[in-house]
């Protein structure tokens, strides 16, 4: 069983829709979280990260952290067909003696106009 | 405008060749990660520098992957002799001393025919 589990998608949604992106993980040491968008043919660029639990909003997205439940969201509001990417979680028990990065698989995302 | 650059962004070559790609991260930057992404794996983590000292080579596999850091500037991932299998797109990724966002490079998209 991998580290980190993402839904693959491919996850269609309308112009307009709420999206919600989901990972969840098995290592409860760590502790940073991360959200990457890669469009196609270029590398990851990080969208959001968050420390520990509890929410974090920036424009029209909003990352979640539930350590209880070892499980992270991301929800993109008024979704625009420029999201449309693969989204990828990412995390990491930086500062416990380890720096690995741990990426989920990605969710491939298009947003219908 | 920092960026993280790899070399070459295409590689074809025949099974048995050895492949060397080449990876320059952000100045100033101390930790270096070799990923590896294909449809059905994702982002593999395959080896990572700190301070130019390797921590983690273990998603390599050992007999025919090689990673040095010769020099602060310069990551290099060497494959010999590479296997169909070993085609993938490998992204270089850097983080700077303190940070939590990992850089990513536009990969090297490696065909092994």
């Amino acid at each position: 069983q991998k580290e980190v589990e993402q839904d693959p998608g491919p996850l269609s949604v309308p112009e307009g829709a709420i999206v919600s992106l989901n990972c969840t993980y098995s290592n409860s040491a760590f502790q940073y979280f991360m959200w990457y968008r890669q469009y196609s043919r270029k590398g990851p660029e990080l969208l959001m990260y968050t420390y520990s639990s509890g929410n974090k909003e920036d424009g029209r997205f909003t990352a979640q952290v539930d350590k209880s439940s070892k499980y992270i969201s991301l929800f993109i509001r008024d979704s625009q067909p420029s999201d449309s990417a693969t989204y990828l979680c990412a995390m990491s028990a930086v500062g416990s003696g380890t720096y690995k990065y741990i990426f989920g698989t990605g969710t491939r995302l298009k947003v219908l106009a | 405008d920092a960026r993280v650059t790899q070399t070459p962004r295409h590689k074809v070559t025949e099974m048995g060749q050895e492949v060397t790609m080449r990876c320059q991260p952000i100045l100033g930057h101390n930790t270096v990660f070799w990923y590896r992404q294909t449809m059905m794996q994702g982002l593999e983590l395959l080896a990572y520098f700190r301070n130019r000292a390797p921590l983690d080579d273990s998603g390599m596999p050992k007999d025919r992957f090689s990673a040095e850091m010769p020099d602060a500037t310069l990551a290099t991932l060497k494959i010999q002799p590479s296997e169909p299998r070993d085609s993938a797109v490998y992204f270089c990724a850097s983080v700077r001393q303190g940070g939590t966002e990992a850089f990513f490079g536009q990969g090297t998209r490696l065909t092994v025919v």
